[in-house]
């Protein structure tokens, strides 16, 4: 198994560009999860998706946006993309949400200037 | 989401053993007690996660203090590889929800 993957590595965005950060997982995981880290913090939940078709807000949604079409992938959209939104997103997945590990992604280094 | 209190940052000599502490005071009786730990670059990885009970694993062992409102993560022997950031996360056991990442404590090994 390739776990959570996700694409691309790292990207610069002009302000008020728009781009969509690819996910996928290959564990038939019915969670999923977005996560952004600023430099020197923990990780904040952006969104999340309990299955295909179901989404939902987390800590931190505004400037984003969401899919979940499929079991596999869950693409974050960052509309009129600002400054703000420069960080390090992580993608990541998990089988149950109430006692199992989420298992992440290498992440995405992003920087918006 | 109750919160968790840990130090900023630990050293420790390789191939020693690590005690990394978090406390919990407002912990739920359905809170999960998770530990991750994020290598630098790297997403976050599971450590290992418990209830009530001390648990072990592969990677480390979990205390917990029989009033729950502390836990300690125990790496027996550190390595180089060990050094990275730790988070202890409480986990609601009865919905769906996030992971809340502190700010952790960063571990440095000394060689």
């Amino acid at each position: 198994n390739a776990g959570v993957t996700q694409t691309p590595k790292f990207r610069i965005l002009k302000i008020g560009q728009s781009m969509t950060l690819q996910c996928t997982q290959d564990m038939n995981h019915n969670y999923m999860y977005w996560y952004r880290q600023d430099p020197g913090m923990g990780l904040k939940l952006i969104y999340y998706s309990v299955g295909a078709g179901i989404t939902d807000k987390g800590e931190v949604p505004n400037g984003y946006n969401v899919s979940r079409s499929t079991t596999e992938d869950f693409p974050l959209r960052l509309e009129l993309a600002a400054p703000s939104q420069t960080s390090v997103y992580f993608c990541a997945s998990s089988f149950d949400p109430r006692s199992y590990e989420q298992y992440f992604g290498p992440g995405t280094r992003l920087t918006v200037t | 989401d109750a919160k968790t209190t840990q130090p900023n940052s630990m050293e420790s000599n390789e191939e020693e053993p690590v005690h990394l502490p978090c406390n919990h005071s407002t912990i739920s009786g359905t809170d999960y007690i998770h530990w991750y730990r994020q290598l630098p670059s790297q997403g976050p990885e599971y450590v290992i996660h418990g209830l009530t009970s001390n648990v072990n694993n592969r990677m480390a062992s979990l205390a917990i203090a029989e009033d729950r409102k502390s836990s300690t993560l125990i790496l027996h022997r550190a390595t180089l590889r060990d050094a990275a950031v730790y988070y202890c996360i409480l986990r609601d056991g009865t919905g769906a929800n996030n992971l809340f990442f502190g700010t952790g404590t960063r571990l440095t090994v000394i060689p």
